[in-house]
């Protein structure tokens, strides 16, 4: 069985600071690992994908992966209203694998 | 670049009826659709992964005679829901894989069709 979890939130954050999102997955033979943001009402849009454990950066996103701790985490700094949304994370076996998602969490960045 | 469209984007059927969505891969060659269902306050659900030519793969619990989808060319799946009920009323989203060099599993999601089945 292959499980994502995230904690659904929401979680609150002042304008300008840094959000912290985790993600913990349990199928160990999982070679990819994507974070994707929702709005409400809204398809999933591609944030950051990763690959490889340590950190990938993209502007003010920093996805962290630990393969060992079965493990994944974004960053978002200097967070603006606009990043208020359903962050998922996604992971796959590679290849064309479907990608299992966790259930979000959100994320309230406060004016 | 990798934009992916679905038509339409909202549906209202009576039970009964059969209602069929399209997802189009407009600039690039999809070698791999998946199709997902997203019901209120829950996460995407893979539904069934389908190429180009070949029969899909359906998910655990997944009924293909009442989820018919074909994939008749690298740019268009189609997902038919057969006889639809008010329980198969939900948030249908496609994707697709480009499949290129490197990572072939990087998906692009269409924008959603919301069916509700009265």
């Amino acid at each position: 069985q292959k499980e994502v979890e995230q904690n659904s939130g929401p979680l609150s954050v002042p304008e300008g600071a840094i959000a912290s999102l985790n993600c913990t997955y349990s199928d160990r033979v999982s070679q990819s690992f994507f974070w994707y943001r929702q709005y409400s009402g809204k398809s999933p849009e591609l944030i950051m994908s990763i690959y490889s454990n340590g950190d990938k950066e993209d502007g003010r996103f920093t996805a962290q992966l630990n393969k060992a701790s079965q493990y994944v985490s974004l960053l978002i700094r200097d967070s603006q209203p606009s990043d208020s949304a359903t962050y998922l994370c996604a992971v796959s076996r590679g290849g064309a694998d479907g990608l299992t998602f966790g259930k979000g969490t959100h994320l309230i960045i406060q004016p | 670049g990798a934009v992916v469209s679905q038509h339409p984007s909202w549906v209202i059927c009576k039970s009964g009826t059969s209602v069929k969505i399209e997802c189009r891969s407009l600039d690039f060659q999809a070698t791999t659709m998946f199709w997902y269902r997203q019901f209120p306050k829950q996460s995407l659900m893979l539904m069934a992964t389908s190429n180009e030519g070949s029969k899909a793969t359906y998910e655990q619990g997944v009924e293909k005679d009442k989820f018919l989808i074909n994939h008749a060319s690298l740019t268009l799946s189609t997902l038919t829901v057969t006889s639809a009920h008010p329980e198969d009323s939900s948030f249908y989203i496609c994707s697709a894989s480009p499949g290129t060099s490197g990572r072939a599993d990087t998906q692009y999601f269409g924008p959603g069709t919301r069916l509700t089945v009265l």
